[in-house]
């Protein structure tokens, strides 16, 4: 199985902050890399696909890169309503699976 | 709009089994591959499974923990997709998700329910 370890487990930030969340597979996977970003006692909502691709409706501060081991989430400038935890994601081969999370806390 | 709505959970004793349903709507459920994902208190995510569609052979897959004890199925006349639980584990406590599953080669998660709880317990 791939292992995905985010970095770091958790920040605290400020509203305008740029905030950056890295997530490193333990094998290349290209840029078969997804990001969600779930709020407490919600679902979890698509971000990032494909390593760099927005999501529809989703805002332009959010932005990803990075392909084969190395993988970054930057939030260009965050808002109240981005505090949440995020996690990255491989669709590169079965069984998918996800990093840990990054919990984003208000500073 | 895309829908999920999840039904069934609950709670059951250890060797237990129980069905989860979950009803879609918004999008043409028979050509969607759809996925499991489930959450243990506190915890993160983890993948159980996948079903494709009936053109693409309604293969399923499942992860390791429960292969052999979880069954992924659809209904495409009820746009329903199911998950039988049999010998559950105090461990398979978490809140089920299910999703959409991207076919066109990217397989992320585009769209989720909004969970169900399962509580596997004595």
């Amino acid at each position: 199985d791939i292992r995905m370890t985010q970095s770091p487990s958790s920040l605290s930030a400020s509203v305008g902050d740029r905030v950056t969340i890295t997530c490193r597979p333990s094998q290349s996977i290209s840029k078969y890399l997804n990001w969600y970003q779930q709020k407490p006692g919600k679902a979890p909502k698509l971000l990032i696909y494909a390593a760099s691709s927005l999501q529809s409706g989703v805002p332009s501060r959010f932005s990803g890169s990075g392909s084969g081991t190395d993988f970054t989430l930057t939030i260009s400038s965050l808002q109240s309503e981005d505090f949440a935890t995020y996690y990255c994601q491989q669709s590169y081969s079965n069984p998918r699976t996800f990093g840990q999370g990054t919990k984003v806390e208000i500073k | 709009e895309v829908q999920l709505v999840e039904s069934g959970g609950g709670l059951v004793k250890p060797g237990g089994s129980l069905r989860l349903s979950c009803a879609a709507s918004g999008f043409t459920f028979s050509n969607a591959w759809m996925s499991w994902v489930r959450q243990a208190p506190g915890k993160g995510l983890e993948w159980v499974g996948r079903i494709k569609s009936k053109t693409d052979g309604v293969t399923t897959d499942y992860a390791a923990p429960v292969k052999g004890r979880f069954t992924i199925s659809r209904d495409d006349s009820k746009d329903t997709l199911y998950l039988q639980m049999n010998s559950l584990k105090t461990e398979d406590t978490a809140v089920y998700y299910c999703t959409t599953d991207d076919s066109s080669g990217w397989e992320y998660f585009d769209y989720w329910g909004q969970g169900m709880l399962v509580t596997v317990s004595s």
